[in-house]
């Protein structure tokens, strides 16, 4: 099983800000099959990026994916008040699959 | 436009089997590549995979949870339900179906629906 640890666990910012946000693997990740979610309180996870650094459908261009192997980042350009949330990484290039632990993203 | 719907019992008590129901639209699990799975997360915890369902019938487990998993699918109700036997505190959690997007193979989860609180307690 590919183990996922993600950092900071909680990151602190002020709106206008850039966050980076690290997910890094146990072992390589598959074809850089690495997705990130972004979870707010009380919903759905909200797919944001899959193949690594591929944005999904109606995702602003704030948020950009990069790596590959074993680490990846998620990096949020501007930080706009609606993007305080929890963001998680997943990869699915090896069975089972598996999520990170989470790092929350709040308000400085 | 692609929807999901989780429903179930609220609660659940110790050794009993919990059933979910996840009710879908906007595919079909009889198009070739589709797949559909179920995820957890305990409150405040992080997210879990536990099964997949894959269009030819394919099924999927979580190892370590795979004695206790059963899933499968009605095409004609676009339906997939989840069953968990044994039930524990420890399995309560918020219980998501999603979509399955991508590959075949190689699912990220592009569509999920609004989850389904399920708390086992006596």
């Amino acid at each position: 099983e590919i183990v996922l640890t993600q950092s900071p666990g909680t990151l602190s910012l002020s709106p206008g800000e850039r966050a980076t946000l690290s997910c890094r693997a146990s072992q390589s990740v598959t074809s850089s099959y690495l997705a990130w979610y972004q979870q707010k309180p009380g919903q759905a996870p909200r797919l944001l990026i899959y193949g690594a650094s591929s944005r999904a459908t109606g995702i602003p261009d704030r948020f950009s994916g990069s790596g590959s192997g074993t680490d990846f980042t998620l990096t949020i350009s501007r930080l706009e008040p609606e993007d305080f949330a929890v963001y998680y990484c997943q990869q699915y290039g090896s069975s089972p699959l598996t999520f990170g632990p989470g790092t929350k993203v709040d308000i400085k | 436009q692609v929807t999901l719907r989780e429903s179930g019992p609220a609660l659940v008590k110790p050794t009993q089997t919990l059933t979910l129901t996840c009710t879908f639209s906007g595919f079909s699990l009889s198009t070739s590549g589709m797949c559909v799975s179920w995820i957890r997360q305990p409150p405040g915890k992080a997210l879990e995979w536990l099964a997949r369902i894959d269009w030819d019938e394919d099924k999927y487990y979580f190892t370590s949870l795979k004695t206790r998993l059963t899933i499968s699918k009605d095409t004609s109700k676009n339906q997939v339900v989840l069953t968990m036997t044994n039930m524990d505190p420890v399995d309560t959690a918020t219980y998501y179906c999603a979509r399955g997007g991508g590959e075949v193979g190689a699912y990220y989860f592009d569509y999920w629906g609004q989850g389904t609180l399920v708390t086992v307690s006596s």
